[in-house]
């Protein structure tokens, strides 16, 4: 079982819809969570951190349950600049400090 | 914010030489630096972590003699590609606990390519 797992995609989706992803976690340990987004070619960049009681970002929201191992990413009113790949990442268990990275999620923003 | 310098971005290389990629921490002191890997279409993998004066951690199934990591000082770590096979090709990249909730600032990545 892989430890971190998310849907590939891609996903196609027309300017100001609302997009959602789902990334599930094997290691019940671990004690950070992030979802990072990666341009072409590029390195990873934090979009933002997702915590127990959810969060928000402008039109980013996020939400971690640790119960069922899972975290969203929403987007609202999506732009042409959103168009990359969002990176599930975990971090820590068992003193573990490196992040773990799903192999990603790639969205693509139709005009 | 907190900057990751890496380089060299794209490296082209002959099968069985080295190449060194080194990753310098500009406005603040990287105590612990982590090394991934990025094969094509793949996730990125921990490779290494490599912690100022120290040792450096290897994952299971890294070679730590084909993957040499030097942290010799708080703001420069290098890994070195020894006797690189063409296998070796990919995409890596080193990244530094900023210390703010967390967060991991990443270098821009070296494209390794050995023919």
């Amino acid at each position: 079982r892989k430890e971190v797992e998310q849907d590939p995609g891609p996903f196609n989706v027309p300017e100001g819809a609302t997009v959602a992803f789902n990334c599930t976690y094997s290691n019940s340990a671990s004690q950070s969570f992030f979802w990072y987004r990666q341009d072409c070619r590029k390195e990873p960049k934090l979009l933002m951190s997702v915590y127990s009681s959810g969060n928000e970002d402008g039109r980013f929201t996020a939400q971690l349950n640790r119960a069922s191992q899972y975290i969203s990413l929403l987007i609202r009113d999506s732009k042409l600049s959103d168009s990359a790949t969002y990176l599930c990442v975990v971090r820590g268990g068992g003193g573990a400090d490196g992040l773990t990275f799903g192999k990603g999620t790639h969205l693509i923003i139709q005009p | 914010g907190a900057v990751v310098s890496q380089h060299p971005s794209w490296v082209i290389c002959k099968s069985g030489t080295s190449v060194k990629i080194e990753c310098r921490s500009l406005d603040f002191q990287a105590t612990t630096m982590f090394w991934y890997r990025q094969f094509p279409k793949q996730s990125l993998m921990l490779m290494a972590t490599s912690n100022e004066g120290s040792k450096a951690t290897y994952e299971q199934g890294v070679e730590k003699d084909k993957f040499l990591i030097n942290h010799a000082s708080l703001t420069l770590s290098t890994l070195t590609v020894t006797s690189a096979h063409p296998e070796d090709s990919s995409f890596y990249i080193c990244s530094a606990r900023t210390g703010e909730a967390y967060g991991y600032t990443f270098g821009s990545g070296t494209r390794l390519t050995v023919v």
